[in-house]
């Protein structure tokens, strides 16, 4: 069975702090994507990162870090220098081979000026 | 390029009646999800409708029910509803069916059930 864990149910931090968002997963498929969505109050789930289980290179994308660990069933997402508009609830997914998507439980981000 | 979008935003409705929730895909997309998002929940896959069939389907009851067209926009359709029905209701879609084909989401329909 596909199972996505996010621990952190909120956390908080102020403006220009790096804050790192764990992800746990759990599957028996040996090909399966990862994913990383941002839910700004308007409700409407914005895609960040897609991760296939082949490729366990760290990306970087502006202030935005993900770091894939195979050996740990872990996707964690590092937020550096966090300005208040990162403020959101984030959500890691994994997808099985039908695309049917598993979302964690999400984690909400509180970033203070 | 035009997303996802959903309608209507906001519905109340009565325990016992039923409800249809509608979504237009974005543009080049062929496949639609259906995903529940109870308050302070991670999304739960309802179904997907690929080529106008479902093609997939989650843990939820007969009576969650759906439709694609042949525009590819679709339907939901709850009946008999329940107060546990109480939720953001989120459509998405993709490309192509296929695991590596990120989700597009629209805004989300948030359906009270009183």
């Amino acid at each position: 069975a596909q199972k996505v864990t996010q621990a952190q149910t909120e956390i908080s931090v102020v403006e220009k702090e790096d804050v790192t968002l764990d992800c746990v997963y759990e599957t028996r498929d040996t090909t399966y994507y990862l994913f990383w969505y941002k839910q700004p109050p308007s409700g409407e789930l914005v895609f960040l990162i897609r991760r296939n289980s082949f490729d366990e290179q760290n990306e970087i994308s502006g202030r935005y870090s993900w770091n894939f660990q195979k050996s740990t069933s872990s996707f964690n997402f590092t937020i550096t220098a966090s300005q208040v508009v990162d403020s959101a609830v984030y959500f890691c997914a994994l997808s099985d081979n039908f695309n049917k998507f598993y979302f964690g439980s999400g984690t909400k981000l509180n970033v203070k000026p | 390029e035009t997303g996802v979008t959903q309608s209507p935003t906001h519905l109340i409705k009565t325990r016992g009646q039923q409800v249809t929730l509608r979504c237009s895909s974005q543009s080049g997309h062929n496949t639609v999800s259906w995903y529940q998002q109870a308050l302070g929940q991670g999304p739960q896959f309802i179904f997907q409708y690929y080529r106008e069939e479902e093609n997939g389907r989650g843990n939820f009851p007969p009576r969650f029910s759906g439709l694609q067209f042949p525009n590819y926009s679709s339907e939901l359709n709850v009946n008999a509803l329940e107060l546990d029905d109480s939720a953001l209701y989120l459509c998405a879609s993709s490309s192509f069916q296929g695991y590596n084909s990120p989700l597009h989401f629209g805004n989300g329909t948030r359906l009270t059930v009183t």
